[in-house]
């Protein structure tokens, strides 16, 4: 049982428009939440996290929404850019357990120039 | 600069054939993590340890061994009772339970 799910397998916005990429999640001792950026044959690149004793989180473009009683969080891009084409992982943990992160499958991005 | 370091990038293996993919930090985190990437797959854990010389079995862990005798390094030894070892394998470390895995860039192994 997928305990992160990312339902759209890619996304295609303009450059200059906003994205939104969506997680859900089921595990409701999950505490810890983050979105990783990976490009081709790298590992992934840590963008952005939020903890359960928030609803927003932002670091520039990049702004993270946690919904707790929906179990959803999603990861908005402002302004879009080329160079934001890559796969977005979400994953989540339960900080009071183990190390252990839980990621989804993943969402490709493409803006388009 | 710290980081994580994989080697080596590109890895081959005959079949029925052992093969240790090296995993070395230099961030002074305690946790290590093994992970396999599949295509259109999420990242799905292997191997964790948290500590030196303790590890644990991640979601996927039969047919592959690991170590942790240095704080340093953890390597993922892939055996021959792994069925389809060919993957893009990614290691990582952390600090603690609520801080980013840091992610190095990957071996991808494939069965001659």
């Amino acid at each position: 049982d997928q305990q992160v799910k990312q339902n759209s397998p890619s996304l295609s916005v303009q450059e200059g428009r906003i994205s939104i990429l969506n997680c859900d999640y089921t595990n409701s001792m999950f505490d810890y939440f983050l979105w990783y950026k990976k490009y081709p044959a790298e590992g992934p690149t840590f963008l952005i996290s939020i903890s359960s004793i928030k609803d927003k989180n932002e670091d520039g473009r990049f702004t993270v929404f946690l919904n707790k009683s929906a179990k959803h969080l999603s990861l908005h891009i402002v302004p879009s850019q080329p160079g934001d084409s890559a796969v977005y992982f979400c994953a989540a943990s339960d900080t009071s357990g183990t190390y252990k992160y839980i990621f989804g499958t993943g969402t490709r991005l493409k803006v388009l120039a | 600069d710290g980081g994580i370091t994989q080697s080596p990038k590109y890895l081959f293996r005959k079949e029925g054939q052992n093969v240790t993919l090296s995993c070395e930090q230099n961030l002074n985190h305690d946790a290590m993590y093994w992970y396999r990437q599949d295509p259109g797959q999420g990242l799905r854990l292997i191997y964790y340890s948290q500590i030196v010389n303790d590890f644990q079995k991640g979601d996927i862990a039969e047919g592959y061994s690991v170590s942790r005798e240095k704080k340093e390094s953890f390597p993922l030894t892939v055996t021959s009772a792994q069925k389809n070892p060919t993957a893009f394998y990614l290691c990582a470390s952390s600090s603690s339970s609520n801080q980013p895995q840091h992610f190095g860039d990957g071996t991808r192994l494939s069965i001659l």
